[in-house]
């Protein structure tokens, strides 16, 4: 049973560029969060996706945005992408009802030059 | 917005030592969760706390729920150096709520 998979592993883009990333839940997770995570730092929530539809989402502009997809795959899109935007993104699955625990993906390592 | 704290932010034990991390949010939680996260990874999940004043445990680790439920703490007993990473506790306002991560606890053991 695959856990969360993220791809890719690496990327470098350059500012004013556009980047999406990809996630695929675990196995019996219909729900998926993705969060950023600056080198030192905690995760911090971007939003969250359940039912296909933006349910959640936090401090995070409007550059940011995301997708899910009937399969439960999710993606996040970010746009004009600033130096700033550097950091290792997480995308976790979970189950929506039960308050089960959060999987994490292997992340995304995203350096904007 | 919600706020949740750890201390220490670091701490260096040398193998065989206790350690303790503690977690305060700033409103009252559904859950908490634990995570650990090692070097280069990704945090994985430890054990998830619901009940007022819950303890559960897990070999050489302890988790605590305050009574309250604003509050938790994560106690090894003599630490190995795979205990080594960084400690992450979240909480929930609710159970289909995002997670709120606090600002972690790195730990370093040394032989």
């Amino acid at each position: 049973d695959a856990g969360v998979t993220q791809s890719p592993t690496h990327l470098i883009k350059t500012r004013g560029q556009q980047v999406t990333l990809r996630c695929s839940p675990k196995s019996g997770h219909d729900t998926v969060s993705w969060y950023q995570q600056a080198l030192g730092q905690g995760p911090q929530f971007i939003f969250q996706y359940y039912e296909e539809e933006e349910r959640q989402r936090g401090n995070f502009p409007d550059r940011f945005s995301g997708h899910q997809f009937p399969n439960y795959s999710s993606e996040l899109n970010v746009n004009a992408l600033l130096l700033g935007d550097s950091a290792l993104y997480l995308c976790a699955s979970s189950r929506r009802q039960g308050g089960t625990e959060a999987f994490f993906g292997q992340g995304t390592r995203l350096t904007v030059v | 917005g919600q706020q949740v704290m750890q201390i220490p932010q670091y701490q260096h034990v040398q193998e065989g030592e206790d350690f303790t991390t503690y977690c305060n949010s700033s409103t009252t939680l559904s859950n908490i969760q634990w995570y650990k996260q090692r070097p280069g990874g990704h945090p994985v999940f430890l054990i998830q706390l619901v009940k007022s004043g819950e303890v559960k445990k897990q070999k050489r680790l302890t988790f605590q729920f305050g009574e309250a439920k604003k509050n938790s703490s994560l106690h090894i007993t003599a630490t190995q150096t795979t205990d080594v990473g960084t400690y992450f506790c979240a909480g929930a306002k609710s159970t289909a709520s995002k997670l709120t991560f606090g600002t972690g606890t790195r730990l370093q053991v040394t032989l």
